[in-house]
């Protein structure tokens, strides 16, 4: 499709597992960036990445969370050792540049529930 | 810190109604300011968007208005459908910090045909 993609939809985990989240970013977009929404809010900054390097991680909440984009097109979250906590959605948005017209592109997120 | 703050949800209105969905903001600077949408089963998209002081944002009937002296960006809508059920998110951008949004929490519209 021509939407950023994000795989998977939903994971169940349980507590000190370690998690991958993929995000397929629309083709062409050199921006790309992690969003944490937990129920009732609204998404949170994680990670911006322009190209293959983390231009601005100042939103990952801890060290056990960390994002990788080696090719400058998808991007992997990770999480270790997760806890109840990071029970959340983990939406990726891509845009052309760097974003600062505001204008991103979302996924679905991935849902992660962490037992 | 710089923060948005949306009026409560869920909203329910009847078709046709007239809508306003609060939303004002604290920043330390001009901020450009947005409203996002989220349908169901769907991604968050850019609904409408305002840059500086006194800007009007508009699209699909929906409209926001940058207000610096309130510090708000109201969205409203003439006469809602059904199909604009959805949440609807505040943010606001400072260009500096390019694509790092900060979202209000949120408020859901449920319209009734």
């Amino acid at each position: 499709g021509a939407g950023v993609s994000q795989t998977p939809s939903n994971k169940v985990t349980e507590k000190g597992k370690y998690v991958e989240l993929r995000c397929d970013p629309i083709s062409g977009h050199t921006a790309l960036y992690w969003y944490r929404q937990s129920l009732g809010q609204g998404p949170e900054f994680l990670i911006y990445f322009q190209g293959t390097g983390a231009a601005d991680d100042s939103g990952l909440p801890n060290d056990r969370f960390f994002a990788v984009r080696p090719e400058g097109s998808v991007s992997t979250l990770k999480i270790q050792r997760t806890e109840r906590g990071d029970s959340a959605v983990y939406l990726c948005a891509s845009s052309f540049e760097g974003g600062s017209t505001g204008e991103l592109f979302f996924g679905e997120g991935s849902r992660l529930t962490v037992l | 810190g710089n923060s948005v703050t949306q009026m409560e949800g869920p909203v329910t209105l009847s078709e046709e109604a007239f809508l306003t969905i609060n939303c004002t903001y604290t920043a330390t600077g001009y901020p450009s300011l947005f409203w996002y949408v989220q349908y169901p089963g769907e991604g968050l998209q850019l609904l409408l968007k305002a840059t500086k002081a006194d800007d009007k944002g508009s699209n699909k009937g929906f409209e926001a208005t940058y207000r610096k002296e309130t510090t708000s960006f109201h969205l409203e809508k003439g006469s809602v459908q059904v199909s604009d059920s959805a949440v609807y998110f505040c943010a606001l951008v400072f260009t500096s910090n390019t694509g790092k949004l900060i979202f209000g929490q949120g408020t859901t519209l449920q319209v009734k045909p």
